[in-house]
C-alpha cells in the first residue's frame, strides 16, 4: 500500500493567480498521476509525472496551464496557473493502478474554488 | 473517450436494502476495479476483479464481470448509512499506465 499526503486540502483563490498542490508519497514510485474532478463529475487524467523526465499530458491539458514537477521518486507538484472560475475542481494525485499492487492510492484531494 | 458509463447516476435506498450499481466500458481490459469516494475526498479502493474472473466477493461486496458485454456490477448487501458515498468503476486498458474512471453512482442510504 501507499500513503499519500496531499496539500492544501482546500483553497479559495482569486482569478488570475496560481496555486501549487503538493503530493508526498511514503514510498518510492515510478509514476504519479494527477486527476481533475469537476463538480459532480468523474475523474479526468491531467498528466502522468515521471521522475527525471517531462510529464505526459492528456488531450486538452497543456504544460503552460498545469506545470508539473517531479524532483524525486516520492514527491510531485501540480500548479494550476492563471486560474479562472472554470478551474474550480477537486485535484487528486494518485499512484499505482498498474503492476503490483494493481490498485491505485489517492491523496485526499485539493478542493479549489476560484472567485 | 475510454471513460466508462455507470448507472444509475444516483441511487437512494433504505438501510438494510441491497444496492446494485452497473458499469460499462469500451476497451479490452486487464482488470476492473471499484472505488469509493466520500464527499469529494480521495478515492479508496474497494475491490479488483481480473479479466479472467467472473465474480468476486469481499465482505458485503459482490462484483461481477462480463467481458463479452464489457460490463460489471457492484452489489452492496445489507447497506448501512455509512455506505453513503459515490462509487466509481475504473479500468486499465492493456498497455495503458493509468486507470480510466466511470461516471460514478451517487449512493444515499437512508437510516
Amino acid at each position: 500500500s501507499a500513503v499519500i499526503s496531499q496539500k492544501p486540502s482546500r483553497d479559495i483563490c482569486q482569478r488570475g493567480t496560481s496555486l501549487t498542490i503538493q503530493c508526498q508519497v511514503d514510498s518510492q514510485v515510478t509514476m504519479m498521476f494527477w486527476y481533475r474532478q469537476q463538480p459532480g463529475q468523474s475523474l479526468t487524467l491531467i498528466a502522468t509525472a515521471n521522475q527525471g523526465s517531462e510529464a505526459t499530458y492528456e488531450s486538452g491539458f497543456v504544460i503552460d496551464k498545469f506545470p508539473i514537477s517531479r524532483p524525486n521518486l516520492t514527491f510531485s507538484t501540480l500548479t494550476v496557473s492563471n486560474m479562472s472560475p472554470e478551474d474550480s475542481s477537486i485535484y487528486l494525485c494518485s499512484v499505482g493502478g498498474q503492476g503490483v499492487p494493481m490498485e491505485a492510492f489517492f491523496g485526499q484531494g485539493t478542493r479549489l474554488t476560484v472567485v | 473517450s475510454q471513460q466508462g458509463e455507470e448507472d444509475p447516476q444516483a441511487l437512494s435506498i433504505q438501510e438494510g436494502e441491497n444496492a446494485t450499481m452497473n458499469c460499462s466500458y469500451k476497451t479490452s481490459i486487464n482488470n476492473l476495479q471499484w472505488y469509493r469516494q466520500n464527499s469529494g475526498r480521495g478515492l479508496v479502493h474497494l475491490i479488483l476483479i481480473r479479466s479472467n474472473e467472473r465474480e468476486k466477493h469481499s465482505g458485503r461486496l459482490r462484483v461481477t464481470l462480463d467481458t463479452s458485454k464489457k460490463s460489471s456490477s457492484l452489489l452492496i448487501t445489507a447497506s448501512r448509512a455509512a455506505d453513503t458515498a459515490s462509487y466509481f468503476c475504473a479500468t486499465r486498458s492493456t498497455g495503458a499506465n493509468n486507470l480510466f474512471f466511470g461516471t460514478g453512482t451517487r449512493l444515499t442510504v437512508i437510516p
